[in-house]
């Protein structure tokens, strides 16, 4: 399977402990992107990465969360001192960036991590 | 004014049916456009993009009027595989390309 890939896919977690997601997007591809998912809404973003470089971040992304993209491959995505309201669907997706400009640039999604806090 | 607003739903139609979902957007800057699919528990699929006045796949349309700033997406002869949510999607304007997403139309077919 060539697509994005997400793990876990699901995290269970007591409040005030620290998770970590991981995202592999499809190879090749230097734009990635974390969204965050509540039952009944629609995605909302939170942060995106051109190759390393971190680019925007959310303001809906607390000093609790953090993540990386070391070498402009994989990513990560960590929450510390969870809290209730982090549970959530946590989407990773990925572009090309070369397809006709910024506007036309296809998100494809991964699975998800759902994270359910205690 | 939310940036994207949909039809609350759900929609619940009979195999076969024409049903059609409204979108409307607040950024008049905004060029382009899609619709994509999410079933439960998945991640959302693009079904469609949209970057001028309309475009058709098959069964799908969807049309663009942006003086108006709305968007629709019409589904002709209704499937059961056609049961979902679905997403209408405006790219932020401002630049990297941030997708914004409405709350989703659920559809339901029924035999």
């Amino acid at each position: 399977d060539t697509g994005v890939s997400q793990n876990p896919r699901h995290k269970i977690t007591k409040r005030g402990q620290n998770v970590t997601f991981r995202c592999d997007p499809i190879s090749e591809h230097n734009r990635l992107y974390w969204y965050r998912q509540t039952l009944g809404q629609g995605p909302e973003f939170l942060t995106y990465f051109q190759n390393e470089a971190q680019l925007e971040k959310s303001r809906l992304l607390s000093d609790r969360f953090s993540a990386e993209r070391p070498k402009g491959s994989f990513s990560t995505l960590e929450i510390q001192r969870t809290e209730q309201g982090d549970s959530a669907m946590y989407l990773c997706a990925s572009s090309s960036g070369t397809s006709g400009g910024p506007n036309t640039d296809t998100q494809y999604f991964g699975p998800g991590t759902r994270l359910t806090v205690l | 004014r939310k940036e994207v607003e949909q039809d609350p739903g759900p929609f619940n139609v009979p195999e076969g049916a024409t049903v059609a979902f409204n979108c409307t957007y607040s950024n008049s800057a905004s060029q382009s456009f899609f619709w994509y699919r999410q079933d439960c528990r998945k991640e959302p699929k693009l079904l469609m993009s949209v970057y001028s006045s309309g475009n058709e796949d098959g069964r799908f349309t969807a049309q663009l009027n942006r003086a108006s700033q709305y968007i629709s997406l019409l589904i002709r002869d209704s499937k059961l595989s056609d049961s979902a949510t679905y997403l209408c999607v405006v790219p932020f304007s401002g630049g990297y390309n941030k997708l914004i997403f409405g709350a989703g139309t659920r559809l339901a077919v029924h035999p």
